[in-house]
């Protein structure tokens, strides 16, 4: 059974920094793209970033291009994304999303950032 | 980037009927496109991809259709548990932009 896990959210202020992680399970983790894909609060869905199976290959939504980083450790089948210089639009549930080609085949369940002083 | 924009954004239908929701993308994505279920509270759940193949486990009253630009999920005969918000996706670059999404709720 595939499984998302993430964690790392929380509260943190406008210009602050926060690294959410995604641990996964139930598949082979490095044969797969992974993705992190947001929504506001009562809001649609955006997608953010995607990284290659290996790492090699990375790409962001202009809204938050040069300030998250996606990055992937294969040997702890362990997603990452780095935000720095929050704001508060970037206030959203962020989903860790498995797939191929862009289409999401499995999500977790969401973490929340919430950014307000 | 892509802009995909659905239509309606609110779309009242009574169970046992058949819904039609569209999607329509700012430029061509061929097939490229995705459709997902989303229910209060929940992850949202892959229906379509490739534009008219069903996901794992989809029922059959779920069908995707459409290239290009337009693009249409039919429900054929609505069940309580589908209303919901469904969004399409376009995958044909790296920049997999999201519709703004379409409510079904019960007429």
């Amino acid at each position: 059974e595939v499984q998302l896990v993430e964690s790392g959210g929380g509260l943190v202020q406008p210009g602050g920094s926060l690294r959410l992680s995604c641990a996964a399970s139930g598949f082979t983790f490095n044969n797969y793209a992974m993705n992190w894909v947001r929504q506001a609060p009562g809001k649609g869905l955006e997608w953010v970033s995607t990284i290659s199976g290996s790492g090699g290959t990375s790409n962001y939504a202009d809204s938050v291009k040069g300030r998250f980083t996606i990055s992937r450790d294969n040997s702890k089948n362990t997603l990452y994304l780095r935000m720095n210089s929050l704001r508060a639009e970037d206030t959203a549930v962020y989903y860790c999303a498995m797939g191929a080609s862009g289409y999401v085949y499995y999500w977790g369940q969401g973490t929340l950032v919430t950014v307000s002083s | 980037e892509i802009v995909m924009t659905q239509s309606p954004a609110t779309l009242s239908v009574s169970p046992g009927e058949r819904a039609t929701l569209s999607c329509r993308a700012s430029q061509s994505v061929s097939s490229n496109l995705a459709w997902y279920q989303q229910k209060p509270g929940q992850a949202p759940r892959l229906l379509i991809y490739g534009a008219s193949t069903r996901a794992t486990d989809i029922p059959a009253r779920f069908s995707g259709s459409g290239s290009g630009t337009e693009f249409t999920l039919t429900i054929s005969s609505l069940q309580s548990e589908d209303f919901a918000v469904y969004y399409c996706q376009q995958c044909n670059n790296w920049l997999y932009t999201f519709g703004q999404g379409t409510k079904l709720e019960i007429k």
